[in-house]
């Protein structure tokens, strides 16, 4: 079974500060993905990597970027976090075009 | 025009009926559809995924896809309270897979 796993189920943050959400897989997915999830928002994309070191910018990269400096691992990066970042974060990977698999998910809550 | 548009919910149906979950998209060259189910707090599951026009039964659920309308269906037959959960909708947009608002389906015992 594959297993994504995220560092963290909830953080709490303050305005200001840099934020590090982590995501590692262990079935050797070249794709990875994270999107935040808002009531009535639904699941938006925020970066993708289709490789080591490639990214792809989603819909709302702005404020967020990532790194992939090894295939299973995928982080998010709140540079300056700001409390309209409050969210649930996800994380998944897949392989080619096929189904994603989920983290568990982070709560985020900036203050 | 939003890339996935899912019928609105919520939804509400008695334990036993079947419930109808719809979703159009609007990329012509989109080859590989998904369900997911998401329960509260959770993190969404894959229920089925399905590549080629007309339907896919897994169990009590069914998937239907029409790709000259650009339609994806999900039936749940003999729905159970257990089935109460968000359904979404998604496909790849090149590399990267887009998701539907998602529906609302509460099933009452």
């Amino acid at each position: 079974d594959v297993k994504v796993t995220q560092s963290s189920r909830y953080l709490v943050k303050r305005t200001g500060e840099k934020v590090f959400l982590e995501c590692v897989q262990d079935m050797d997915h070249e794709n990875m993905f994270w999107y935040r999830q808002d009531p009535g928002l639904g699941l938006r994309l925020i970066y993708f990597s289709y490789d080591v070191k490639m990214k792809e910018k989603g819909d709302i990269p702005e404020g967020y970027s990532v790194s992939r400096e090894k295939k299973e691992r995928f982080s998010l990066i709140l540079e300056s976090a700001s409390t309209n970042q409050t969210s649930m974060y996800l994380c998944a990977s897949s392989f080619e075009t096929r189904p994603l698999h989920f983290g568990n998910g982070t709560r985020l809550t900036v203050t | 025009q939003k890339e996935v548009e899912q019928n609105s919910g919520p939804l509400s149906v008695p334990e036993g009926a079947i419930a109808s979950l719809n979703c159009t998209y609007s990329d012509q060259g989109s080859q590989s559809f998904f369900w997911y189910r998401q329960y509260s707090g959770k993190s969404p599951e894959l229920i089925m995924f399905i590549y080629s026009n007309g339907d896919k039964e897994d169990g009590r659920f069914t998937a239907q896809l029409n790709k000259a309308s650009q339609y994806v269906s999900l039936l749940i037959r003999d729905s159970q309270p257990s089935d109460s959960a968000t359904y979404l909708c998604a496909f790849y947009n090149n590399n990267d897979m887009r998701f539907g608002a998602g529906t609302r389906l509460t099933v009452k015992p």
